[in-house]
C-alpha cells in the first residue's frame, strides 16, 4: 500500500507569482482534501475534490483553485501569491463510500515560503 | 460556523502520571469528533473518533454534549506519548476536518 506522497517538499516563491503544489493520493482513494497550516496553527481546510469535482470549499479566495485527475492525483494552484500564503500545505486522502470514509490520510506537506 | 478550541498550547507531565488534552468544540449540527496526532518528523495521523468508543494506545476521549467538550485522557503517561495533539471536528458533506490549534504534549521521564 503506497501512502500520500507531496511534490515538492519544499520551495520559495516571490508576492505575485503562482504555484501549483502536487499530491498521489493513497493507493485505492479516491478523495483528496487540501489543508494549509500556517506557522503554530492546527490545519484549515481549503477543499476537497472527489470524481474529479470540486466537493466542498473552505473560507480561501478564488485565486486557490485545484484539480482532480483520473487517477485520483490532485493539483494545487495559488495564483498571486501573497505574504500570508506562506504556510505548510497539506494533502490528505480517503476513500469516500466506504464505512472507513471518515478516516484522511496526510501526506508530508509541502512547505511553501513567499517573499 | 463551526470552531474547536485547544486551550493548551503546551502541556507537560511526569511519565507515569495521568494526562488530559482539552478540546471543545462549537457546531450547530451533531459533531463528528476526532483527535489527530503527529509524533515528531512524522506525518498528522488519526488517533481516535468519538463514535468508534474504543481505546488507541491507553488514550480514551468522550464527548460531552452538555459541555460540548471531547477531552483526551490517559491514565498513566508514557514518555512515547511526546508529540503533537489536535483536536477535530468533521463537518458537511465534504467531510472537511475542522482542527483546532493543537497542544504540544511532553512526557518527562
Amino acid at each position: 500500500e503506497t501512502g500520500v506522497t507531496q511534490s515538492p517538499t519544499h520551495l520559495i516563491k516571490t508576492r505575485g507569482q503562482q504555484v501549483t503544489l502536487r499530491c498521489s493520493s493513497q493507493s485505492g482513494h479516491n478523495t483528496v482534501s487540501w489543508y494549509q497550516q500556517a506557522l503554530g496553527q492546527g490545519p484549515q481546510f481549503i477543499f476537497q475534490y472527489y470524481r474529479e469535482e470540486e466537493n466542498g470549499r473552505g473560507n480561501f479566495p478564488p485565486r486557490f483553485s485545484g484539480l482532480q485527475f483520473p487517477n485520483y492525483s490532485s493539483e494545487l494552484n495559488v495564483n498571486a501569491l501573497e505574504l500570508d500564503d506562506s504556510a505548510l500545505y497539506l494533502c490528505a486522502s480517503s476513500l469516500a463510500g466506504t464505512h472507513r470514509s471518515y478516516e484522511q490520510y496526510f501526506g508530508p506537506g509541502t512547505r511553501l515560503t513567499v517573499t | 460556523a463551526q470552531r474547536v478550541t485547544q486551550p493548551e498550547k503546551l502541556l507537560s507531565v511526569f511519565k507515569g502520571a495521568p494526562v488530559e488534552l482539552k478540546c471543545n468544540y462549537s457546531y450547530s449540527g451533531s459533531p463528528e469528533l476526532f483527535w489527530y496526532v503527529q509524533y515528531s518528523r512524522q506525518r498528522l495521523q488519526l488517533l481516535l473518533r468519538h463514535i468508534s468508543r474504543e481505546s488507541i494506545k491507553g488514550f480514551t476521549a468522550d464527548l460531552n454534549k452538555g459541555e460540548t467538550s471531547f477531552h483526551l485522557k490517559k491514565p498513566f503517561a508514557q514518555e512515547e506519548d511526546s508529540a503533537m495533539y489536535y483536536c477535530a471536528l468533521n463537518s458537511g458533506s465534504a467531510r472537511q476536518l475542522t482542527f483546532g490549534s493543537g497542544t504540544q504534549l511532553t512526557v518527562l521521564p
